[in-house]
């Protein structure tokens, strides 16, 4: 069956080092990958996009890997602060491009 | 420009009890979804609509039903209510069907006892 899979347990990060998460998938060859930021009791907020013939995409202090073959993509967080600290899900567009979601990963920056 | 918004915020029904929620999109944009998160997981997918028509579906049975209006806001109703649909549901809106990101409301947070 498909599947993504994320880190299931939180991840804590001291500030100032890169925060590193991942998302792996099986039986699926998406056109995209996005990853979403989710605060506790909202919605999730859009980060970034990538598309299968990209590798690397990059928006301030973020950067996401995508390798179609690995069936992997990688979200990092450089020079992370406190703020950071949310849950990150992400998200394939299946064939018909509607969205299949991870279960998120928490992440715990401490000052 | 006005962000996707959802009423009601909060919601508490009865087991076999009908709900609707609405969804208003984001100025410019044409289709929305609609998703379902259970506490710790990812959002499921339900249904997303179109320019006013049903564009693709999750793995929900029928009593789940909804509506895109010409204004492109939206109505997710759901039928004779179980227990296991208590959950938080969130709405995105975005510009097309393909390769667009989500803008999600804060969601409607669904109690049924």
């Amino acid at each position: 069956s498909q599947k993504i899979e994320q880190n299931s347990e939180a991840l804590n990060i001291q500030e100032g080092k890169t925060a590193t998460l991942t998302c792996n998938y099986t039986n699926y060859s998406p056109a995209y990958l996005q990853w979403y930021r989710q605060d506790p009791g909202r919605g999730p907020v859009f980060l970034l996009l990538i598309r299968e013939n990209e590798k690397e995409k990059r928006k301030e202090r973020l950067k996401v890997t995508f390798d179609t073959t690995l069936k992997q993509s990688l979200f990092h967080i450089t020079a992370s602060q406190p703020a950071d600290s949310a849950t990150y899900l992400c998200a394939l567009a299946d064939s018909n491009y509607q969205l299949i979601w991870g279960a998120g990963t928490k992440l715990i920056i401490k000052p | 420009e006005t962000g996707v918004t959802q009423s009601p915020t909060h919601l508490i029904k009865t087991r076999g009890q009908q709900v609707t929620l609405r969804c208003s999109s984001q100025s410019g944009h044409n289709t929305v979804s609609w998703y379902q998160q259970a506490l710790g997981q990812g959002p499921q997918f339900i249904f997303q609509y179109y320019r006013e028509e049903e564009n693709g579906r999750g793995n929900f049975p029928p009593r789940f039903s909804g509506l895109q209006f010409p204004n492109y806001s939206s109505e997710l109703n759901v039928n004779a209510l179980e227990l296991d649909d208590s959950a938080l549901y969130l709405c995105a809106s975005s510009k097309g069907l393909a390769g667009y990101e989500q803008y999600f409301g804060p969601g409607t947070r669904l109690t049924v006892t």
